[in-house]
């Protein structure tokens, strides 16, 4: 069966710190993955996804980048964190095929800025 | 992506009675849906989904209900536990994206 692993589990850095969170998928070959931030009380907000390794599609500007440097692993990382950038982190995995694509999440990251 | 601010709608519910949330999609092109659970502090948990080509699917105690022609999605849950209590929120698919609502808080009261 197929795990998705997140870490770390929280996060507390100083603004204007660097910062590198990783995901790593078991159990499946080529996964589409995904990173996604949760604010308090609202919506999943897409920042990256990635359909193979190298290849990253950025949904929202901002101060956060992506890599894919392997298959199964999907990293997120900023080179100064923001005030803003707190947050619930998702990454999340799924497989394209004709009939649909279900999404499955990691754990998540909380990242608290101060 | 969607704003709504910090106050989830809340459903109240019996243990033992029958739930039911509500989820308005926008794309009435979107041909995949699918249900998450989400309990604090943890990732969303996958329930189920529907394809556009039905109008409903049924798992164990859930079932999902597709209206196409208003654009409304609903997730029944029945005799409602305490573990079910959470945030469920619906998502749309589009071209490798979803489109996520923000959620319904399900209280389950004892």
């Amino acid at each position: 069966s197929q795990t998705i692993h997140q870490w770390p589990a929280t996060l507390v850095q100083p603004v204007g710190s660097p910062l590198s969170l990783e995901c790593t998928v078991e159990g499946t070959s080529n996964p589409n993955l995904y990173w996604y931030r949760q604010a308090a009380g609202r919506g999943l907000q897409l920042l990256f996804y990635s359909v193979g390794i190298g290849q990253i599609s950025s949904e929202v500007p901002q101060n956060l980048s992506a890599s894919r440097p392997q298959d199964r692993q999907f990293i997120l990382s900023s080179k100064k964190l923001l005030l803003s950038d707190s947050g619930f982190y998702l990454c999340a995995w799924g497989l394209g095929t004709s009939g649909g694509e279900t999404q499955y999440f990691g754990p998540g990251t909380r990242l608290l800025v101060l | 992506g969607e704003s709504v601010g910090l106050h989830l709608p809340t459903l109240s519910v019996q243990e033992g009675d029958n739930s039911i949330i509500n989820c308005a999609y926008s794309n009435s092109a979107s041909d995949y849906f699918i249900w998450y659970k989400q309990e604090s502090g943890k990732g969303p948990q996958f329930i189920i989904d529907i394809r556009s080509n039905m109008d409903k699917r049924q798992g164990q105690r859930v079932t999902v209900l597709l209206n196409k022609t208003v654009k409304h999605l609903s997730l029944q849950i029945a005799a409602t536990q305490p573990g079910d209590s959470a945030v469920y929120f619906c998502a749309e698919r589009g071209t490798y994206k979803y489109i996520f609502g923000t959620g319904t808080r399900l209280k389950v009261l004892a």
